[in-house]
């Protein structure tokens, strides 16, 4: 079968910086993508890996290890309008798009 | 600006009364995507579009069916909904069948009494 696997919830302080760790077992890579969704919204895109290593993009980082079956998304500098959940996607195969459960983080003042 | 939108935001309905949720888009995008999706899970695609090409997921109840009479616009239709398909359902596009992020409509929360 095809997984996906988030932690369920996280929490951290504002300022400081957390790693949201997925890991993937799919039929095919065609790449991975992570989304935030606020509570009672819809997901909205950060960020698409499909090659091995760090992409960067203002205070979010993703980054993709294909032997693995592992990324991780890293949010630098937490703001309190950072609370949502943070969903791993993998495109498999068949060009599926495969969805994890999502991780909730939580903010602190 | 070209967006994904959806009506209503909030749906309440009866138990086995049926129901529409719609969609539209300005992207011109080609794929249009149906999801459910309950609290704390993840999202669970019933049915996509490329075009006019109606795909079915093989776990999609019989229950939901869809239609897309344009470009622009797709429909859910709940023909006899039960208690278990009170959730959030989502529409979505991409730009073609490749590997494309997927735009996101605001969401139509769906309340069965």
């Amino acid at each position: 079968g095809q997984n996906i696997d988030q932690p369920t919830e996280m929490t951290a302080t504002e300022g400081a910086i957390v790693q949201i760790n997925c890991t993937y077992q799919t039929s095919g890579f065609n790449g991975l993508f992570w989304y935030q969704q606020h509570a009672g919204e819809a997901p909205t895109f950060l960020s698409y890996n499909v090659l091995d290593g760090l992409e960067e993009k203002g205070r979010f980082s993703s980054f993709l290890s294909r032997s693995k079956g592992y990324s991780y998304l890293l949010l630098k500098e937490l703001q309190m309008k950072d609370s949502a959940s943070y969903l791993c996607a993998v495109v498999d195969s068949n060009y599926q798009l495969i969805w994890g459960a999502g991780t909730k983080l939580i903010i602190k003042p | 600006d070209a967006m994904v939108i959806q009506n209503p935001r909030y749906q309440v309905t009866q138990f086995g009364k049926p129901v529409t949720l719609s969609c539209s888009q300005t992207l011109n995008h080609n794929v249009m995507y149906w999801y459910q999706q309950k609290s704390s899970q993840a999202p669970k695609l019933l049915f996509h579009y490329y075009d006019k090409d109606f795909n079915n997921e093989a776990d999609t109840p019989d229950n939901f069916q869809s239609r897309r009479p344009n470009t622009s616009f797709c429909f859910l239709d709940i023909r006899s909904p039960g208690l278990g398909d009170a959730a959030m359902y989502l529409c979505a596009t991409s730009r073609d069948k490749e590997v494309q992020p997927q735009h996101f409509g605001d969401g139509t929360r769906l309340s069965i009494l």
